[in-house]
């Protein structure tokens, strides 16, 4: 069974590029969230889908920050115009859920480590 | 609003010595779950207990073990006899109960583990 798996793990790109990252969960797992880690922060919460339905996503930094899951299984993060500051790990969990008011736990991928030059 | 305050930014010891990170919270919810997740530096976030806010009794596993007390608000991890493969950054998080599962880390805690 294998875990999160997230592509790229590296990526450095110029300020004003879009960028666009892929979680693929946990094959079983209905829920995917989004997370951005800063150096020496402990990660912070962006989106939530179960299944293919975005729940939670007042929380995205900005309107540059999308998130989607278009069959309920991988999701995709995009960036666009990016910034100095957008540069962190961008980490995506899974979790199997059950219920609307259930809380699950969250397995976390490896991250993306973006780096805006 | 929902907060975890981890007090220790870093912490070092011997090999075999005990130590204790802590974690302080804070919720209005009555029903809330809290966590401990460590992450080695490959940077894997990877999941090492889940607590609800009804059971309060403490939990060992192997070398781990958690003391949670409602009424101090904390959820203080414990490892016993350290070794050099538990130094990692260790998370305190906070779940509140129907909250999209938006769950609140804390800073986190650098433990170095030295031989």
């Amino acid at each position: 069974d294998t875990g999160v798996s997230q592509n790229p793990r590296h990526k450095i790109t110029k300020r004003g590029q879009n960028v666009t990252f892929r979680c693929d969960p946990i094959s079983e797992h209905n829920r995917l969230y989004w997370y951005r880690q800063t150096l020496g922060q402990g990660p912070e919460f962006l989106t939530y889908f179960q299944n293919e339905a975005q729940l939670e996503k007042s929380r995205l930094l900005s309107d540059r920050f999308s998130a989607e899951r278009p069959k309920g299984s991988f999701s995709t993060l995009e960036i666009q115009r990016t910034e100095q500051g957008d540069s962190a790990m961008y980490l995506c969990a899974s979790s199997l859920g059950s219920g609307q008011y259930t809380t699950d736990t969250q397995y976390f991928g490896p991250g993306t480590r973006l780096t805006v030059l | 609003a929902q907060k975890v305050t981890q007090a220790q930014t870093e912490i070092s010891v011997v090999e075999k010595e005990d130590v204790t990170l802590d974690c302080v919270y804070e919720t209005r919810d009555t029903t809330y779950y809290l966590f401990w997740y460590k992450q080695p530096p490959s940077g894997e976030l990877v999941f090492l207990i889940r607590r609800n806010s009804f059971d309060e009794q403490n939990e060992i596993s192997g070398r781990y073990s958690w003391n949670f007390q409602k009424s101090t608000s904390s959820f203080n991890f414990t490892i016993t006899a350290s070794q050099v493969v538990d130094s990692a950054v260790y998370f305190c998080a906070l779940s509140e109960a129907g909250n999209n599962n938006d769950m609140r880390f804390g800073a986190g805690t650098r433990l170095t583990v030295k031989p």
